[in-house]
C-alpha cells in the first residue's frame, strides 16, 4: 500500500473552472502535510501547507481531515498558468523536517 | 541567492554501464537530499545527509547506488551497473535546517536518465 494516494487525472477544464483534487495517506502518525506544484520537465515547488482548520491563499483552498486521512486541494477561476501536475506530500513529523512522501501527481490542463 | 546545482541535465547510458550525477546544494544548507522520480510518479527519496553523514539511506539500492559527501557540501550519486528501471529524473534537493522547513526546502532542476 502506498503511503499517499492520488487520483493521476488528467483533468482537463476550460478558464474560470474550479477543479478539485483529492489525496489520502496511509500512516495516521502523519504530521504535515503540503501541495507541490510541478511543472513539466521541472523540479517540485511548494504551493502551500494544509493545515486542520483548512487555509487559502488567493485562489487556492486545501483542507485536511486527520480522522479520514484525507487531504484535498480546490482551484478556483483556472488560469491557463495553472497547468502543471500538482503533487500531495505528507511529511511524519510535525513542525520540524522528517522523511516526505509523495503522491504521483494529478495532472491539471486548462484550457482555453 | 543561487539555486540547487545539478549536472548533467540529461544522460543516456547503455545498460550495465555506469554513471555519476553531481549535486551543488544552496550555499549554507546543512542538509541535502537525492530523489529518483520515476515518469508518472512522485519523487521517491534516496539518501539523505546531514553535512558529511548520512541520516537516511533505507530506500536506497546498496547494491548498485552509492552517493557521497565527502567535505559536506556538494554530493555525487553513482549507479554501477545500471538496469532499465533506473531511467527516471534524480532530483537533488536542500534545506537550511529542519525548522525551517518547508520553507527554505529546494530542488534543483534534476537530472534525467534513459537506461537503454
Amino acid at each position: 500500500r502506498k503511503e499517499v494516494e492520488q487520483d493521476p487525472g488528467p483533468f482537463n477544464v476550460p478558464e474560470g473552472a474550479t477543479v478539485a483534487f483529492n489525496c489520502t495517506y496511509s500512516n495516521s502518525a502523519s504530521q504535515s502535510f503540503f501541495w507541490y506544484r510541478q511543472d513539466c520537465r521541472k523540479e517540485p515547488k511548494l504551493l502551500m501547507s494544509v493545515y486542520s482548520s483548512g487555509n487559502e491563499d488567493g485562489r487556492f483552498t486545501a483542507q485536511l481531515n486527520r480522522a479520514s486521512q484525507y487531504i484535498s486541494l480546490l482551484i478556483r477561476d483556472s488560469k491557463l498558468s495553472d497547468s502543471a501536475t500538482y503533487l500531495c506530500v505528507v511529511n511524519d513529523r510535525g513542525s520540524t523536517l522528517g522523511r516526505l512522501y509523495f503522491g504521483r501527481g494529478t495532472q491539471l490542463t486548462v484550457w482555453p | 541567492e543561487a539555486g540547487v546545482a545539478q549536472s548533467p541535465r540529461y544522460k543516456i547510458i547503455e545498460k550495465r554501464q555506469s554513471v555519476a550525477f553531481w549535486c551543488n546544494p544552496i550555499s549554507g544548507h546543512a542538509t541535502l537530499y537525492w530523489y529518483q522520480q520515476i515518469l508518472g510518479q512522485g519523487p521517491k527519496l534516496l539518501i539523505q545527509f546531514q553535512n558529511n553523514g548520512v541520516v537516511d539511506d533505507s530506500q536506497l539500492p546498496k547494491d548498485r547506488f552509492s552517493a557521497e559527501r565527502l567535505k559536506g557540501v556538494d554530493s555525487t550519486l553513482k549507479i554501477q551497473p545500471a538496469k532499465l528501471e533506473d531511467s527516471a529524473v534524480y532530483l537533488c534537493a536542500s534545506s537550511l535546517n529542519s525548522q525551517s522547513f518547508p520553507y527554505g526546502y529546494t530542488f534543483g532542476s534534476g537530472t534525467r536518465l534513459t537506461v537503454v
